[in-house]
């Protein structure tokens, strides 16, 4: 059973930095591309950032909106995809989910999301 | 970017009514088009990808269909599991963008 587990989610200050987690299990993490999507309270869901498979290098794309404070990593020795978020803004304030994604492109198993807030 | 835009973004509905969401991308997505429903408070799932693919486990009753810049999801007769709101996705190119979300309501 393919499962996805967010954490790392809370409270950060303007300008600050957070780390997500997304823990993976029931299938072979290298082989599949990777998403971050993000939900602001009360929105839509906004695509953040893909770490394509290791055929393809690990090799990332962003959306505008995060892209140069974002970066999306991850560490197959521990089936782990990780969002490091530098310069926080309040705007980045949402549920974040980790999605599995198909190699053709769409989200495919999605985890249940982390909650970051940035207040002061 | 590609936008989509859905239609309508609220439809009340009664359970066994047939209901279509509309889906519209500014441009051209061939058929990389996904549609997705969240319930409150929980992930999406995934329903349709490649605009009419149903996936594994979702019921037959939910259908994709179009191709291009317009794309639809029908839901044949509704039943009180499917009051959620439904999201179109496409993955043609990057940046990949959802549409704002149709919520479905009873009536």
């Amino acid at each position: 059973e393919v499962q996805l587990v967010e954490s790392g989610g809370g409270l950060v200050q303007p300008g600050g930095s957070l780390r997500l987690s997304c823990a993976v299990s029931g299938f072979t993490f290298s082989d599949h591309y990777m998403d971050w999507v993000r939900q602001a309270p009360g929105t839509g869901l906004e695509w953040v950032g893909r770490s394509r498979n290791k055929a393809n290098g690990f090799s990332t794309e962003y959306a505008a909106s995060v892209k140069g404070r974002f970066t999306i990593s991850r560490d197959d020795s521990k089936n782990s995809l990780y969002l490091q978020m530098n310069s926080l803004k309040s705007e980045d304030t949402a549920v974040y989910y980790c999605a599995r994604a198909d190699n053709s492109g769409y989200s495919e198993y999605w985890g249940q999301g982390t909650l970051v807030t940035v207040s002061s | 970017d590609i936008q989509m835009t859905q239609s309508p973004s609220t439809v009340s509905a009664s359970v066994g009514d047939r209901v279509t969401i509309t889906c519209w991308a500014s441009q051209s997505v061939n058929t990389w088009l996904a549609w997705h429903q969240q319930k409150p408070g929980k992930a999406p799932k995934l329903l349709i990808y490649k605009a009419s693919n149903l996936e594994n486990g979702v019921p037959s009753r939910f259908s994709g269909s179009g191709s291009g810049t317009e794309f639809t999801l029908t839901i044949s007769s509704l039943q009180p599991d499917d009051f959620a709101t439904y999201y179109c996705q496409h993955y043609t190119n990057y940046p990949i963008t959802f549409g704002q979300g149709t919520r479905l309501e009873i009536k």
